[in-house]
């Protein structure tokens, strides 16, 4: 199948800091990548669907603002959690899409905020 | 109603057992389906699609039922290797759902020796 990437694979930093995670497909193009948060026990959630060369789209409740996301090229996104506070420690989740409508998914970023 | 419902379980089998998870999503416009395992920590893998038809990979059988907006998915001969998180994923068909995968909550398995 599809490799997709995630770095890093987890994170730990101060309230009130920004944390940048990369999500790249490794043997295959991705017009579109998406982003998710996994809270414990939970399955996953659709924060917001990257599209190569344009803006973000984000899903109802997501502050565009705090989760900055950028989709440069064809193989790369990146998701940027600004000022990120304890609440927002969570698994972060990338996909990438391919041409057949099947995702497959990054390892995962864990973030914890402290 | 929540858009993709799954019993959570869990479920606990012997090795060599039958086990059946369902599945029922709530738009009838949804356009692809999916059944994803997630170990625990880890991220979802892909476990098969699932077409009108039915269909078969090895030990795993899925069926979708669109008259009842309803999936399935059979394991028989449970592994230990089996034990997971089993997610139903439907993809959307239209507008602004269009791509998008909603999941559900999961079926947690646990296959004992």
């Amino acid at each position: 199948g599809a490799v997709v990437s995630q770095h890093p694979s987890w994170v730990i930093c101060k309230s009130g800091t920004s944390v940048k995670i990369e999500c790249r497909s490794l043997d295959f193009q991705a017009t579109t990548m998406f982003w998710y948060r996994q809270f414990p026990k939970q399955s996953l959630m659709l924060m917001a669907t990257s599209n190569e060369g344009s803006k973000a789209t984000y899903e109802q409740g997501v502050e565009k603002d705090k989760f900055l996301i950028n989709h440069a090229s064809l193989t790369l996104s990146t998701l940027t959690v600004t000022s990120a506070h304890p609440e927002d420690s969570s698994f972060y989740i990338c996909s990438a899409e391919l041409g057949t409508g099947e995702q497959f998914f990054g390892p995962g970023t864990r973030l914890t905020v402290l | 109603r929540k858009e993709v419902e799954q019993d959570p379980g869990p479920f606990n089998v012997p090795e060599g057992a039958t086990v059946a998870f369902n599945c029922t999503y709530s738009n009838s416009a949804s356009q692809s389906f999916f059944w994803y395992r997630q170990d625990c920590r880890k991220e979802p893998k892909l476990l098969m699609s699932v077409y009108s038809s039915g269909n078969e990979d090895g030990r795993f059988t899925a069926q979708l039922n669109r008259a009842s907006q309803y999936i399935s998915l059979l394991i028989r001969d449970s592994k230990l290797s089996d034990s997971a998180t089993y997610l139903c994923v439907v993809r959307g068909a239209g507008g602004t759902s269009y791509g998008k995968l909603t999941f559900g909550q999961g079926t947690i398995l646990t296959v004992h020796p």
